[in-house]
C-alpha cells in the first residue's frame, strides 16, 4: 500500500465548480504539503502544514484553500475552479528531521474545462 | 524570493554516455539541496547535500554541492535507458522549512 495516497487520480471538472483533492498518509509525518506541477515546470508550493493546527500559504495559494483534518489527512480545495488551474497536483509529507526529504503521492491530474 | 535554476532544460544522450546536470540556487538561510528523479508521476528522492565538497554517491549517480558558488551538479555515468526521467533539484531554507524547486532537466537516454 502507498504511504501517501491521493484521491482522485484524475478529475475533469467545469469552470466555476468547487472541487476537493484529498491526501492521506500512513508515514506518521507531521508535515504535509500541496504542490502543483505544470508541463515543463517544476513543483510550486500551494500550502503546507507542520501540524494539525498549523497552516501556511505557499507561493501560489490564491484560489486554493486547505484543511488539515488530522495528522494523516490534508485536503486541498479549489473554491471556484478556472482553466489555468489545470495541472498535476502532488501531496507530499516529510518528517521534519535534518534530511527533510519529501515523500510524494502519485498525483492528481486535474483538468478544468 | 528564493530561486532555483536548472540547466540544461532537456538533454538527449545515448546509452553509455556520461551526463552532468546543473542546479544553481539563491535561497535565504540555505539549509540543504535535494535531488529528485521523476519518471512517470511522483518524484522520488535521490540525494541530500548540506556540505560543500562532499560527494554523495549511489551506484552510477553522484552529486556535489558548492556553497560558495551556490550550485550543485548531478552526474550520471554509463547512462541507461532507465535513467530517462525528469531530474528536479530543490533548495531548502532553515526558516520556513519548505523546498523551492527548479523547473527540472528532462533526460532522454536512447538505446
Amino acid at each position: 500500500d502507498a504511504d501517501v495516497t491521493q484521491t482522485p487520480r484524475n478529475r475533469i471538472t467545469k469552470t466555476g465548480k468547487r472541487i476537493m483533492l484529498e491526501c492521506s498518509q500512513t508515514k506518521g509525518h507531521d508535515r504535509m504539503y500541496w504542490y502543483r506541477q505544470d508541463p515543463g515546470l517544476g513543483l510550486r508550493l500551494i500550502y503546507y502544514s507542520f501540524d494539525v493546527k498549523d497552516i501556511n500559504k505557499g507561493e501560489i495559494s490564491d484560489g486554493y484553500s486547505v484543511s488539515r483534518q488530522a495528522q494523516a489527512k490534508f485536503s486541498l480545495s479549489l473554491e471556484s475552479a478556472i482553466p489555468n488551474q489545470t495541472a498535476l497536483y502532488f501531496c507530499a509529507t516529510s518528517d521534519g528531521t535534518a534530511t527533510e526529504k519529501l515523500f510524494f503521492g502519485s498525483g492528481t491530474q486535474l483538468s478544468v474545462l | 524570493e528564493d530561486k532555483v535554476v536548472q540547466s540544461p532544460l532537456s538533454l538527449v544522450v545515448h546509452e553509455g554516455d556520461t551526463v552532468t546536470l546543473n542546479c544553481s540556487y539563491e535561497v535565504t538561510n540555505f539549509r540543504s539541496l535535494l535531488w529528485y528523479k521523476q519518471e512517470k508521476k511522483a518524484p522520488t528522492f535521490l540525494f541530500m547535500l548540506t556540505s560543500s565538497g562532499i560527494e554523495k554517491k549511489s551506484g552510477r549517480l553522484s552529486s556535489i554541492l558548492d556553497k560558495k558558488e551556490l550550485f550543485s551538479i548531478l552526474n550520471i555515468t554509463a547512462t541507461q535507458t532507465g535513467d530517462s526521467a525528469v531530474y528536479l533539484c530543490a533548495a531548502r531554507n532553515t526558516n520556513a522549512g519548505k523546498s523551492t524547486f527548479g523547473d527540472g532537466t528532462t533526460l532522454t537516454v536512447k538505446p
